[in-house]
């Protein structure tokens, strides 16, 4: 299957300071990629949407301040987590479609604040 | 958006197979079913994908029943590797803009 590659596979940060996550669709292009967050013994939750070249869109209760997407290629997603606190801390997983549809999942990202 | 419902934990014999059941009595005629798996501190993996007759790959069978009001992703042999978190989902949305919402999935133990 198509690979997804998220970066960093963890990261700790400073309360207060920001992170910005990676997902790069390796051998494919994905015009929409998704993020979603889990906590854990939680399942995924979709926080929003982002289509290449467009503005991202969120799902309810998630702040589009908060959590910046950029989809500025085919390849790559970024999400960057502002002001980072440290509920904001758990695991962030990126998902690309390629165009047949299919959805394929990165590794995921474990966000630690302190 | 069709919702699905599954146990919550499953567990099986190693060298068995594993019926993992899911009931999506919601589902709408151009609506597929998805089965996915994550495996603890890992990014979910796709397992395989149905509309309305039975599929099989090189991981599992899922098998749709007529009304599509349910279907049943077996592992034909279960493995210790197989000890993960399935989720079945409907595909909400038309093919260019549907989403996967995850439910809360059966958290599968195969045992030696």
């Amino acid at each position: 299957g198509a690979v997804v590659s998220q970066h960093p596979s963890r990261v700790i940060c400073k309360s207060g300071t920001s992170v910005k996550i990676e997902c790069r669709s390796l051998d494919f292009q994905a015009t929409t990629m998704f993020w979603y967050r889990q906590f854990p013994k939680q399942s995924l939750m979709l926080m929003a949407t982002s289509n290449e070249g467009s503005k991202a869109t969120y799902e309810q209760g998630v702040e589009k301040d908060k959590f910046l997407i950029n989809h500025a290629s085919l390849t790559l997603s970024t999400l960057t987590v502002t002001s980072a606190h440290p509920e904001d801390s758990s695991f962030y997983i990126c998902s690309a479609r390629d165009v047949s549809f299919q959805a394929f999942f990165g590794q995921g990202t474990r966000l630690t604040v302190v | 958006d069709a919702k699905t419902t599954q146990p919550p934990s499953m567990d099986c014999a190693e060298g068995r197979a594993a019926n993992l059941p899911c009931n999506h009595s919601t589902i709408s005629g151009n609506e597929y079913v998805y089965w996915y798996r994550q495996i603890h501190s890992q990014g979910p993996q796709y397992i395989i994908h149905g509309l309305k007759n039975n599929e099989t790959n090189e991981m599992a069978s899922l098998i749709i029943t007529e009304d599509r009001k349910s279907s049943t992703l077996i592992l034909p042999h279960a493995t210790l590797r197989d000890t993960a978190v399935y989720y079945c989902i409907v595909r909400a949305g038309m093919d260019s803009s549907y989403k996967l919402i995850f439910g809360s999935g059966t958290r599968l133990l195969v045992r030696p």
